[in-house]
């Protein structure tokens, strides 16, 4: 199963909203999650079940899809969001990680 | 707070072998599926392995499949990755991560593969 993000690198500024995408090559249903990292530090999980909150998380963060096509929406950019996310399918007997968003400051 | 500790990690010349460790505490290790990802260094992550929490089901990915072997011993809370016939893409950062999906991630330890 492939993963492909877009797009790769994203340039926004405080307060837009941003979304990014995951299409996956074959259907998973919503065996889907999404993970932000920061430099030198270890990933983060943010959503699970492709639109379910993990504890902790901030709800300007939501996810939404199903099937091959899904997304990670943040509602309204803080200064502490500007990081890297990856997508990751939960399903079958692999769990590949998407190619990566770079977020970055405008 | 759930802690994840990796370590083992270090230099090694292509060929060589390693062995990775990550200790688990302040939660019932044996009731989780575990697993290994890797990162190359300015890279992004990638999946390396998983085992269930009994040790009885395990999955590779085919980059590292008949190399590496994942193994548990949940008398002591631990993980582990033996990684064989390493080679110079085998460079990176390992973590280790709990569960399905990922909820907990160590620091993580890094190896590398160079002459």
């Amino acid at each position: 199963i492939q993963l492909t993000q877009s797009p790769s690198l994203l340039s926004a500024s405080v307060g837009d909203r941003v979304t990014i995408a995951c299409r996956v090559s074959q259907g998973i249903s919503s065996f889907l999650a999404w993970y932000q990292q920061k430099p030198g530090k270890a990933p983060k999980l943010l959503i699970y079940a492709a639109s379910t909150l993990q504890s902790g998380v901030p709800s300007r963060f939501s996810g939404s899809g199903s099937g091959t096509e899904f997304t990670l929406t943040i509602s309204s950019l803080q200064p502490e969001d500007f990081a890297t996310y990856y997508c990751q399918h939960l399903n079958s007997y692999s769990y590949s990680f998407g190619q990566g968003t770079k977020l970055e400051i405008k | 707070e759930v802690q994840l500790a990796e370590s083992g990690g270090g230099l090694v010349p292509p060929g060589g072998s390693l062995r990775l460790s990550c200790v688990a505490s302040e939660f019932t290790f044996s009731n989780y599926n575990m697993n290994w990802v890797r990162q190359a260094p300015g890279k992004g992550l990638e999946w390396v392995s998983s085992i269930g929490s009994s040790g009885s089901i395990i999955y590779y990915a085919d980059s590292v499949r008949g190399r590496f072997t994942i193994s548990r011993d949940n008398t002591k809370n631990s993980l582990f990755l033996q990684m064989n016939s390493l080679r110079v893409e085998d460079t990176a950062v390992y973590f280790c991560a709990r569960s399905k999906p990922f909820d907990y991630w160590g620091q993580g330890t890094l190896v590398t593969v160079s002459s």
